[in-house]
C-alpha cells in the first residue's frame, strides 16, 4: 500500500460526458503527478503540482483536461465532452520533495462507449 | 526528447532462474532512473531508485546498475520465483521532473 489512494477505479461513461477522478496522496507528498496509461504501453505524463501550484503541463493535457489541488492536498482531473480515445488507466502520484521515489495510486480506469 | 526503450518486450522463463532485463535512454542528463512493477490492471510499485551519481542498488534478490554515460541501466533477478510475474517498466527522471517510461517487459515466471 503506497498511501495514494484514487476514486473511482473504474468508470464507463457516454462519449460526450464529463467524468472527474479524485486522488488523496498521504499528507507528506508536496509533488502530485498525473499520468495516462493505455494497454501495452508505459505510463505518459499529463501533469503535476508542487503543493496547490500546477507547474507543468503535457501537450496531450488538452483543453478539455484540467487539474487542480486546492489547498495542496487531493487533486482532482476532469475531462469534459469525452472522447473514445480517452479511454485509458489514470493514474495519480505522490512524491515527497524532488528526486525521490514516486509513489502510484492503483489507478483509475475509464472506459468511453 | 527523451526516449527509453526496454528489451526484451517479454520473456519466460522457469523458476529460479537469474534474469537480466535492459532499460536503454537517449538523453543522458537525467536526474534518476527508476524500476518499477506493475501487476495486471494496478497501480505502479516502486523497485528500485538510483540517482544519476550512484552505479547501483540493492534490494533483496533485485539489483539495479546505472551507466548514465551510455545510456543504459539493467535490473538483474536472481533466483526467480512465480510471484515475480509481472510487468517491469523503467523510468528516468530529466529536467522538468516528469518521468518518461519505457513500454516495460512482461515477465513470467514458470513452474
Amino acid at each position: 500500500d503506497t498511501g495514494v489512494s484514487q476514486d473511482p477505479r473504474h468508470k464507463i461513461t457516454k462519449r460526450g460526458q464529463n467524468v472527474t477522478f479524485r486522488c488523496d496522496p498521504i499528507s507528506e507528498h508536496n509533488r502530485l503527478y498525473w499520468y495516462r496509461q493505455t494497454l501495452g504501453q508505459g505510463p505518459e505524463f499529463l501533469t503535476y503540482f508542487q503543493n496547490e501550484a500546477q507547474l507543468e503541463k503535457s501537450r496531450l493535457l488538452s483543453d478539455r483536461f484540467s487539474a487542480e489541488r486546492p489547498k495542496g492536498s487531493f487533486s482532482t482531473l476532469e475531462i469534459q465532452r469525452t472522447e473514445q480515445g480517452d479511454s485509458a488507466m489514470y493514474l495519480c502520484a505522490g512524491e515527497w520533495g524532488s528526486g525521490n521515489t514516486i509513489y502510484f495510486g492503483e489507478g483509475s480506469w475509464l472506459t468511453v462507449v | 526528447k527523451q526516449e527509453v526503450t526496454q528489451i526484451p518486450a517479454a520473456l519466460s522463463v522457469p523458476e529460479g532462474e537469474n534474469l537480466v532485463l535492459n532499460c536503454s535512454f537517449t538523453d543522458s542528463a537525467i536526474y534518476n532512473l527508476q524500476w518499477f512493477r506493475q501487476d495486471p490492471g494496478k497501480g505502479l510499485t516502486s523497485l528500485l531508485l538510483i540517482q544519476s551519481s550512484q552505479r547501483e542498488q540493492t534490494s533483496g534478490r533485485l539489483n539495479a546498475s546505472l551507466d548514465k554515460s551510455s545510456g543504459r541501466s539493467t535490473l538483474y533477478i536472481a533466483a526467480s520465483q512465480p510471484g515475480d510475474s509481472a510487468t517491469y517498466l523503467c523510468a528516468v527522471t530529466g529536467g522538468g521532473n516528469k518521468l518518461t517510461f519505457g513500454t516495460g517487459t512482461q515477465l513470467k515466471v514458470e513452474l
